[in-house]
């Protein structure tokens, strides 16, 4: 089954302490996002990948960081958490940039 | 830069009422798509439609239809005799495709709360 997976699902967690949110996806897509989802302001993209090794900043990039060292994996880290990092996550991917994106299921942080 | 503006927030109707979900974007690209995506209750966001700058062939799938408007920079929704099963929120997304600095990127809208009532 075509499927992006995001663990964990839910997390509480505490300000500062290094947590990673992973991604994988098992269509051999190029592309892979991030995106959070806060009230009011809708999804804003974190990071993406157009490819292996290739990253890029989106709109709130600011506090998190990513790696593609594999074409299945695209982790999220938060180096150093802060409670405004508090929100819902969601990992996507697609063939490239310009077709649907594939979105996992989500992934509730919150950080106390 | 790309930029979405869904400026209904939240739109409430009666079952079978149609409902227009409005989407104005801005990019200084020829080039570009635009999306459409669906969040039920449930929370998962499912694809609904992709168009690109090209082709501004309106578009009908069932109930829904998509107004796409260059003129305006415009992408419109549109659902005739919505259902309870509508109900859900609808985000709009647009993706430049020159080249620039915004090349990869997707920018979403804030999102459209449609409740539909029986």
């Amino acid at each position: 089954e075509a499927q992006v997976t995001q663990n964990p699902r839910y997390l509480i967690t505490v300000t500062g302490k290094k947590l990673t949110v992973t991604c994988s996806q098992n269509m051999n897509h190029e592309y892979m996002s991030w995106y959070r989802q806060d009230p009011g302001l809708g999804l804003r993209q974190i990071y993406y990948s157009m490819n292996v090794e290739v990253t890029d900043k989106g709109d709130v990039p600011e506090g998190y960081k990513v790696s593609r060292k594999e074409k299945r994996n695209f982790p999220l880290i938060l180096e150093s958490p802060s409670p405004n990092q508090t929100s819902l996550y969601f990992c996507a991917s697609s063939d490239r940039f310009n077709q649907p994106q594939h979105f996992g299921d989500g992934t509730r942080l919150s950080i106390l | 830069a790309q930029k979405v503006t869904q400026a209904q927030t939240e739109i409430s109707v009666v079952e079978k009422e149609d409902v227009t979900l409005d989407c104005v974007y801005e990019t200084r690209d020829t080039t570009y798509y635009l999306f459409w995506y669906k969040q039920p209750p449930s929370g998962e966001l499912v694809f609904l439609i992709r168009r690109n700058s090209f082709d501004e062939q309106n578009e009908i799938s069932g109930r829904y239809s998509w107004n796409f408007q260059k003129s305006t920079s415009s992408f419109n929704f549109t659902i005739t005799a919505s259902q309870v099963v509508d109900s859900a929120v609808y985000f709009c997304a647009l993706s430049e495709a020159a080249g620039g600095t915004s090349y990869g990127k997707l920018t979403f809208g804030q999102g459209t709360i449609l409740t539909v009532h029986p």
